[in-house]
């Protein structure tokens, strides 16, 4: 099984531009994730979603929008990308909310 | 929504010391206590948790405690090895309301040859 996989690994985007990272689980898992982590801030929860076509905000979620039109696949999108979106994005699922989350490798974003 | 706090940020220790990692949280509806192991390049992974019925967890070096009353969670690593060096994090959830984890900022662990 490859667990969570997220493409791209790394990218740099010019301010102003769009992306989407793509997040892929083959687990079967009902949530997924998507976190950013900043140094000295930890992960901090973007967007999630409990299942297949679902999503909510979580605790940073100004500047980016998601989907999840499949179980399998969570998107995250920057429309109008900003320096301060420069970050490590990972995604995660799990079975539910107060199980183990699994994380992809992460995608490493630079915004100049 | 949910805070959690993690202390400290950095810790260093020999090899065959023990290291503690100490977390609190400020929901008292949280129930679901993971530590996760970051390594350099990597996602984190799961090392152990703990759910909120329960006050004590052990595998093997590893052991966490939780304390409901007073809202903190500990890390507890024995016998410190050099591939112990890594990032932990320690997380709550609740089982409504944002449904997710809340993390807390990060303790690198450097244990010294």
């Amino acid at each position: 099984n490859a667990g969570v996989t997220q493409t791209p690994k790394f990218r740099v985007l010019k301010t102003g531009q769009s992306m989407t990272l793509l997040c892929a689980q083959d687990m079967n898992h009902e949530y997924m994730y998507w976190y950013r982590q900043d140094p000295g801030m930890g992960l901090r929860l973007i967007h999630y979603s409990v299942g297949e076509g679902t999503t909510a905000k979580g605790e940073v979620p100004d500047g980016y929008n998601v989907s999840r039109l499949k179980k399998q696949n969570f998107l995250l999108g920057l429309e109008s990308a900003a320096p301060s979106q420069t970050s490590v994005y990972f995604c995660a699922s799990s079975y539910g909310s107060n199980t183990e989350a699994f994380f992809g490798q992460g995608t490493r974003l630079t915004v100049v | 929504g949910e805070n959690v706090e993690q202390h400290p940020s950095t810790l260093s220790v020999q090899e065959g010391d023990s290291a503690v990692i100490k977390c609190t949280y400020s929901d008292s509806a949280s129930n679901y206590f993971p530590w996760y192991k970051q390594e350099l390049g990597k996602g984190p992974q799961l090392i152990i948790d703990i759910r909120s019925n329960v006050g004590e967890k052990k595998d093997q070096r590893i052991a966490v405690t939780l304390n409901k009353t007073a809202k903190h969670f500990s890390l507890h690593i024995t016998e410190t090895q050099p591939e112990d060096s890594a990032v932990y994090f320690c997380a709550a959830s609740i089982t409504s309301g944002r449904r997710a984890l809340t993390f807390g900022s990060g303790t690198r662990l450097q244990v010294q040859p």
